[in-house]
């Protein structure tokens, strides 16, 4: 079975410009969330998917918008770019949207987000 | 989310047990007790959870204390590749909050 699937794997874009990322979560999965980790830090959440709405918001700036698709997929948008911005975004896929035994959140390997 | 305390890291040699202690004092009732671990430059790996009773699976086993407030993870026979930052993460909406982690170092 495959896994979480990311894209692109590296991305390198300059201040001000506008990045998308990608995300296909593991088949029969609803949920998907996103988390940002910048090197040193272990993963901040960004944004929780389920069944196509918003579910759960982290503390991040409004430059940061996300949407799940019919297919349950998934976009990161960062509007803006700020040095800062710089990390590996990281997405998970979950069956459930919620509490629950069957929560366990399945990652991607994540997309590496330089910003010059 | 409960806050967490983990050993910043930790040793363990080739094949022997590596025991992860987590401290979640204040952990809520309706939350579980999740393990993720993170190699290095690679996303986080669900391990296990549970709520009250101890677990085990293919990975590791899980085992809480009767009063919640503390757990441990253990790797019954650890390799080199299980070494990696190791999260405890008390959960049960739709975030996940990383702490700081124990950083396993296996050695041969």
């Amino acid at each position: 079975d495959a896994g979480v699937t990311q894209s692109p794997t590296h991305l390198i874009k300059t201040r001000g410009q506008h990045v998308t990322l990608r995300c296909s979560p593991i088949s029969g999965h609803k949920s998907v969330s996103w988390y940002q980790q910048v090197l040193g830090q272990g993963p901040q959440f960004i944004f929780q998917y389920y069944e196509k709405e918003e579910r759960g918001r982290g503390n991040f700036p409004d430059r940061f918008s996300a949407r799940q698709f019919p297919n349950y997929s998934s976009e990161l948008n960062v509007n803006a770019l700020l040095l800062g911005d710089s990390a590996l975004y990281l997405c998970a896929s979950s069956l459930a949207g919620s509490s629950g035994y069957y929560n366990e959140q399945f990652f991607g390997p994540g997309t590496r987000l330089t910003v010059l | 989310d409960a806050k967490t305390t983990q050993p910043t890291s930790m040793d363990c040699a080739e094949g022997r047990a590596a025991n992860l202690p987590c401290n979640h004092s204040t952990i809520s009732g309706n939350e579980y007790v999740y393990w993720y671990r993170q190699i290095h430059s690679q996303g986080p790996q669900y391990i296990i959870h549970g709520l009250k009773n101890n677990e085990t699976n293919e990975m590791a086993s899980l085992i809480i204390t009767e009063d919640r407030k503390s757990s441990t993870l253990i790797l019954p026979h650890a390799t080199l590749r299980d070494t990696a930052v190791y999260y405890c993460i008390p959960h049960a909406g739709n975030m996940l909050t990383f702490g700081g982690g124990t950083r396993l170092m296996v050695k041969p």
